[in-house]
């Protein structure tokens, strides 16, 4: 079946610093990622959606210019987290669409910690 | 944004009996509704898909949508005490998927 890999998979950062996190579709074209942010006890909230070759759409209270999504490839996604404060902390997922996978695959999430 | 609406829980069951979880979604465009089970510091995992009106079974699971009351629900039989999770409902809209807020099950012996 459809996988996507995301890495990595917890990372620890220090306040103000950058983190990168990347999907990789590992058997199909991820024509579209949605990316997710999840606090504790909450659920999944979407952040933004991505067309390969296209500038990402946000949803409303997502700072784009904090949050940089780039979809360069069909099978490469990333999200940068720039600035990073400890209210970023929080577990993020991407999730893809495309052909060759049915529905939504999702990635095994990030665990992302500011200190 | 559309949202979607689960009771928090937490559902406790004893072993071996039936839960019932139940979602309702605000957005009548609507077309495909999805359960999630999801533990704790875990990535979502796909546990049924729906699509039309009525039941789908699959195995222990049935899935039940109404959308003239924009409601759709999931059925465990025969529940274990691995099924303890927090299930998802999830909704696409334009197509995104949104998720609701969770059911946390607690299946005891």
């Amino acid at each position: 079946g459809a996988v996507v890999s995301q890495h990595p998979s917890r990372v620890i950062c220090k306040s103000g610093t950058s983190v990168k996190i990347e999907c990789r579709s590992l058997d199909f074209q991820a024509t579209t990622m949605f990316w997710y942010r999840q606090f504790p006890k909450q659920s999944l909230m979407l952040m933004a959606t991505s067309n390969e070759g296209s500038k990402a759409t946000y949803e409303q209270g997502v700072e784009k210019d904090k949050f940089l999504i780039n979809h360069a490839s069909l099978t490469l996604s990333t999200l940068t987290v720039t600035s990073a404060h400890p209210e970023d902390s929080s577990f993020y997922i991407c999730s893809a669409q495309g052909a060759g996978a049915t529905g939504y695959t999702f990635g095994s999430g990030t665990r992302l910690t500011v200190v | 944004q559309k949202e979607v609406e689960q009771n928090s829980g937490p559902l406790s069951v004893p072993e071996g009996a039936i839960a019932s979880l139940n979602c309702t979604y605000s957005d009548r465009g609507s077309q495909s509704f999805f359960w999630y089970r999801q533990y704790s510091g875990k990535s979502p995992e796909l546990i049924m898909f729906i699509y039309s009106n009525g039941d789908k079974e699959d195995g222990r699971f049935t899935a039940q949508l109404n959308k003239a009351s924009q409601y759709v629900s999931l059925l465990i039989r025969d529940s274990q005490p691995s099924d303890s999770a927090t299930y998802l409902c999830a909704v696409t809209s334009t197509d995104k998927l949104i998720f609701g807020t969770g059911t946390r099950l607690q299946v005891f012996p």
